[in-house]
């Protein structure tokens, strides 16, 4: 069955360095979407993209956040200069259309800056 | 705004045992209401949807009924077993938006024999 898939599955940095967490979403979805949750609290939209743009974004995804996708297959989060705060899981999404509301998530890349 | 609300976990039964997770919501317009299932070592997979009031969704003996009188949308299963161990998590998809899901914290849920 089609998945979606995430790497790093786990990744440790120090404060102020660049991440880039990696995904491949599934190869006929149209709809991007990067997710977060901090420990504890609720997962929370970061960021959707269709056709190579943001089609949407959360006041989380301030300027120290960008999403590209570089070739046909990947689509990734970059943080320019992490911060504490920035420990999170982060899940990636794909889905085929927007009308039903079916996002496949992958399993998470968990972050934990120092 | 659009939030999601779900009881605090972890929510532990024995096999066979009946579930309830309760999930509300606010939210402007008509959303669309889900439950997502997230199984140890994986990602979060759709269980069920309902996308206008009074629809049921259902999915491997899970039932969730859309209510807008109360503005809930709580999980049942009748007979719990082990391999249901997971953290569930209650979403809307607001009226307007480009599937933006609004997630609540998830509850989990921990089935022993």
């Amino acid at each position: 069955e089609p998945e979606v898939t995430q790497t790093p599955s786990h990744q440790v940095t120090q404060m102020g360095q660049e991440v880039i967490l990696r995904c491949v979403p599934i190869s006929n979805h149209l709809y991007f979407y990067w997710y977060r949750q901090i420990l504890g609290q609720k997962v929370e939209f970061l960021v959707s993209f269709y056709n190579n743009e943001i089609s949407e974004k959360s006041e989380i995804f301030d300027d120290q956040f960008s999403v590209e996708r570089p070739d046909g297959s990947n689509f990734t989060l970059k943080i320019r200069s992490t911060k504490l705060e920035d420990s999170a899981m982060y899940f990636c999404a794909s889905s085929a259309g927007t009308g039903t509301g079916e996002l496949f998530f992958g399993e998470g890349s968990r972050l934990t800056v120092l | 705004g659009n939030s999601v609300t779900q009881m605090e976990g972890p929510v532990t039964l024995s096999e066979e045992a009946f579930l309830t997770i309760n999930c509300t919501y606010t939210a402007t317009g008509y959303p669309s209401l889900f439950w997502y299932v997230q199984y140890p070592g994986e990602g979060l997979q759709l269980l069920l949807k309902a996308t206008k009031a009074d629809d049921k969704g259902s999915n491997k003996g899970f039932e969730a009924t859309y209510r807008k009188e109360t503005t809930s949308f709580h999980l049942e299963k009748g007979s719990v077993q082990v391999s249901d161990s997971a953290v569930y998590f209650c979403a809307l998809s607001p009226s307007t938006g480009f599937q933006k899901l609004v997630f609540g914290t998830g509850t989990r849920l921990l089935v022993s024999p």
